[in-house]
């Protein structure tokens, strides 16, 4: 299986200040069609996760621009640029290269 | 408005069995791949299981294939999860999700396995 392993396991931001995280895979995400599987998730406190980048750099309807991925084959990373306190949650990281499809161990992201 | 709302979820005792259910709505259902993505207390998701729009394929993690099944009735919009020979580490909130990546999950349904 791919193991993904995220750093740190956790983060206190200042509202407005920028964040970043990591998550390395085993092995790399990117297949013969050109495309990374690989996918950012946010969990907030109550709530099922929300899907936030895939393709490890496209970010999905909705999710505002503050949030960026970026990275490519075996490390990648997602910044918030200037972090609200609704961006509160557990981020986690997905891989959906081969199954089974694996999520690392999270990110939990604090507001000073 | 897309809409999807797990249930089933229940208190079982270990080796027992449950079917959880996702009733889907507000989307073409059988246009979508669809997942059921597990949560154990104080932990991180675990995917479980996914089945095509058709339901011609399925895939399954190894801790479940052949006490897990997935399917789906694409005429009555719905999701299902057989789940036998219960075990405590299956203890969790079970989310049925939409599409590949999983774009789009309900609330959840609460599994507990205890004696």
């Amino acid at each position: 299986d791919v193991v993904l392993t995220q750093t740190p396991l956790s983060l206190s931001v200042t509202p407005g200040q920028a964040a970043s995280f990591s998550c390395k895979s085993s092995q790399s995400l990117l297949k013969s069609d050109g495309k990374t599987y690989f996918f950012w998730y946010v969990q907030r406190p109550g709530q099922p996760p929300n899907l936030l980048i895939y393709e490890a750099s496209k970010r999905f309807s909705g999710v505002p621009d503050r949030f960026s991925g970026s990275g490519s084959g075996t490390d990648f990373t997602l910044t918030i640029s200037r972090v609200e306190a609704e961006d509160v949650g557990v981020y986690y990281c997905m891989q959906g290269f081969q199954y089974p499809l694996t999520f690392g161990g999270g990110t939990k992201v604090e507001i000073k | 408005e897309v809409q999807l709302v797990e249930s089933g979820g229940d208190l079982v005792q270990p080796g027992g069995s449950l079917r959880l259910s996702c009733a889907a709505s507000g989307f073409t259902f059988n246009s979508y791949w669809m997942n059921w993505v597990r949560r154990a207390p104080g932990k991180g998701p675990e995917w479980v299981a996914n089945i095509k729009e058709d339901g011609s394929e399925s895939y399954y993690v190894d801790s479940v294939r052949g006490r897990f099944t997935i399917s789906r009735d694409n005429a009555k919009n719905s999701l299902y999860l057989q789940i036998n020979s219960l075990r405590a580490d299956d203890t969790g909130v079970y989310y049925c999700a939409r599409g590949w990546p999983p774009s789009f999950w309900g609330q959840g349904t609460l599994v507990t396995v205890s004696s």
